[in-house]
């Protein structure tokens, strides 16, 4: 089964921070992709990429940046954390298939 | 753009009910459809996908069918159980888009003993 981990699994920050989320595959697929949860939008794609170094624009990116620093790992990095980036995160990775999906992170911006 | 469209935002239901959820898409392309659920505490898993319009996708008592005409990718099962509660979301994905996944807004199922 693919394995798809994020961490942490729980973050808190404040407004104005700075923030690190992590994700690593270890299926070998070159998709991977950044989702934000939220009620009433379903799942909205930030990031996503398909090999090291690429990256290509989702549908919300403002207030995002993310980077894919080898095949296995990829990062989503808020800068500037605010209150309306509070949501539940979820990785995927596919083998322009079905994506897998990790656990998630819940972060909130106080 | 591309758009994936849920309406029904809760289903509530009790075993061996009939249930039918609704999905519309919008896309000038060619897409392939998927319906994924989503489990309390886990991550999103695939439930089905069809690739070719006017084929129906199956899997664990689920049926859906690709309808190009009314370009819509409704989920039903015959008989619902308990453990079938969970969120299920439409999605899709158009041909050439890199792999891009578009998700319906999602539609919580609640199934009562």
């Amino acid at each position: 089964e693919a394995a798809v981990t994020q961490s942490p699994r729980n973050k808190v920050t404040v407004t104005g921070g700075n923030v690190t989320l992590s994700c690593r595959q270890t299926n070998s697929h070159n998709y991977m992709y950044w989702y934000r949860q939220d009620t009433g939008h379903g799942l909205r794609l930030i990031h996503y990429s398909y090999g090291a170094g690429n990256l290509q624009i989702g549908d919300v990116p403002d207030g995002y940046k993310a980077t894919r620093t080898t095949q296995e790992d990829f990062f989503l990095l808020l800068e500037l954390a605010s209150p309306s980036q509070t949501s539940l995160y979820f990785c995927a990775s596919s083998d322009n298939e079905r994506l897998f999906f990790g656990h998630g992170t819940k972060l909130s911006v106080l | 753009g591309d758009s994936v469209i849920q309406m029904q935002g809760q289903v509530t239901l009790s075993e061996n009910d009939f249930l039918f959820i609704n999905c519309t898409y919008s896309t000038t392309g060619y897409p392939t459809l998927f319906w994924y659920v989503q489990y309390s505490g886990e991550g999103p898993q695939l439930l089905l996908q069809v690739t070719t319009a006017n084929n129906k996708g199956s899997s664990r008592g689920f049926e859906a069918t690709y309808d190009k005409g009314t370009t819509s990718f409704h989920l039903q099962k015959t008989s619902v159980q308990e453990i079938d509660s969970a969120v299920y979301y439409c999605a899709m994905r158009e041909s050439g888009s890199f792999n891009k996944l578009t998700f319906g807004a999602g539609t919580r199922l609640a199934v009562c003993p």
